[in-house]
């Protein structure tokens, strides 16, 4: 069993759209949450990231931490085309310089 | 400010040929990272060097040697290529491992055939 699972997708949605991405983790020992955005044929850049439980918000985009659940979400408000990108989760504990990715989910935000 | 930047772009191998990935960075980070990343895989950590003057394995180190040749550049080096090792490679960056913010370069896409 993987330490992360994410969905590849592909995600399609309409512009406009509330999207909801997920990732689960069976790790317990991870505290740091992240979100990365990966445009095609180009590297990860950092989106979101949060410490341990709870919610974080910057413009359109909303992280979720569900410790107890072992379950994270990353949602974006009125979709853009040019969020159509492929969302990667990744999470690490406390102690070490590694950092566990998810398999990464494809979204397409049709104009 | 470059950034992280990765040589070659692009990169065709013969089965048992070597060849060396070349990383850098302007950022004066500490703590340097080799990914491989495949469909439906996700990234995976293939070296780190948590500082200059050290390297550890990570989650597939097979077939791979690195040399972080001081605190800018970290080279991934493949001894004797193999179709398996076909993939995208990508090099990151981090300035401490407090701070969660990895940078990463553009990518090199590598095949073996």
């Amino acid at each position: 069993q993987k330490e992360v699972e994410q969905d590849p997708g592909p995600l399609s949605v309409p512009e406009g759209a509330i999207v909801s991405l997920n990732c689960t983790y069976s790790n317990s020992a991870f505290q740091y949450f992240m979100w990365y955005r990966q445009y095609s044929r180009k590297g990860p850049e950092l989106l979101m990231y949060t410490y341990s439980s709870g919610n974080k918000e910057d413009g359109r985009f909303t992280a979720q931490v569900d410790k107890s659940s072992k379950y994270i979400s990353l949602f974006i408000r009125d979709s853009q085309p040019s969020d159509s990108a492929t969302y990667l989760c990744a999470m690490e504990d406390t102690g070490g310089f590694k950092t566990i990715f998810g398999a990464g989910t494809r979204l397409f935000v049709k104009a | 400010n470059a950034g992280v930047t990765q040589t070659p772009k692009f990169q065709v191998l013969k089965t048992g040929q070597s060849m060396t990935l070349q990383c850098a960075q302007d950022m004066n980070h500490n703590s340097m990272y080799w990914y491989r990343q495949d469909p439906g895989m996700g990234l995976r950590l293939i070296y780190y060097s948590a500082s200059e003057g050290t390297t550890d394995k990570g989650e597939v180190p097979n077939g791979y040697n690195v040399s972080r040749l001081n605190k800018r550049e970290f080279s991934l080096r493949l001894e004797s290529a193999a179709p398996s090792q076909t993939s995208v490679y990508f090099c990151a960056s981090r300035e401490d491992r407090k701070l969660n913010t990895q940078y990463f370069g553009p990518g090199t896409r590598l095949t073996v055939l």
